[in-house]
């Protein structure tokens, strides 16, 4: 059973920190890494991918991959209001996983 | 670039109906997932097609669920007879082949009552 797993939270971070969320996953042959992120009543909205070890960065979003931890991180800078959501994390290897969500709270 | 639609948004049934959903993936997009997500989880995958045959049905409820994708393009999932338990949005995803990034349709809110 491949296995992603998420904090539920709730993450609460004031406005213009940085926020950091995290995913561990179970399948050593996953191959790509994707963020989504789910506000309340409406689908997932894909924020970031990565494939490759490492970071890869692309406006306030930093994902960063350890495959020998099979970790996965997503960093937002300069959180803001509107951050504020349930941010999936999933994993492929020949098939798309999903993990429960963390509920990201960004604080005014 | 047109997204994944999918159809009806909404749908209320009693238990013991049947249903049925249709989802049109993004053009030449092979690889098709249908998922199931209950209110404070993350989306369970129930099945996914590549082009037209099935790679992954293993947590399908197949007494129930069917699924179908004719041609490799448009997609219907159906639920027959439909418990309390289905009540949930179906999401429709697409990627351009596996392992690649996906997009998820508006989704279909089911109530069964």
């Amino acid at each position: 059973q491949k296995e992603v797993e998420q904090n539920s939270g709730p993450l609460s971070v004031p406005e213009g920190a940085i926020a950091s969320l995290n995913c561990t996953y179970s399948d050593r042959g996953s191959q790509s890494f994707f963020w989504y992120r789910q506000y309340s009543g409406k689908s997932p909205e894909l924020i970031m991918f990565i494939y490759s070890n490492g970071d890869k960065e692309d406006g306030r979003f930093t994902a960063q991959l350890n495959k020998a931890s099979q970790y996965v991180s997503l960093l937002i800078r300069d959180s803001q209001p509107s951050d504020s959501a349930t941010y999936l994390c999933a994993v492929s290897a020949d098939g798309l996983t999903f993990g429960k969500g963390t509920h990201l709270i960004i604080q005014p | 670039e047109a997204g994944v639609a999918q159809s009806p948004r909404y749908k209320i049934i009693e238990k013991r109906q049947s249903v049925a959903f249709w989802c049109n993936p993004i053009s030449g997009h092979a690889t098709l997932y249908w998922y199931q997500q209950i209110l404070g989880q993350g989306p369970k995958l129930l099945i996914q097609f590549q082009n037209n045959g099935v790679v992954d049905d293993s947590q399908l409820p197949k007494d129930r669920f069917s699924a179908e994708r004719l041609k490799g393009v448009d997609s219907t999932l159906k639920i027959q007879p439909a418990k309390l338990e289905d009540s949930a949005v179906y999401l429709c995803a697409s990627s351009l082949m596996v392992n690649t990034e996906a997009f998820f349709g508006q989704g279909t809110r089911l109530t069964v009552v």
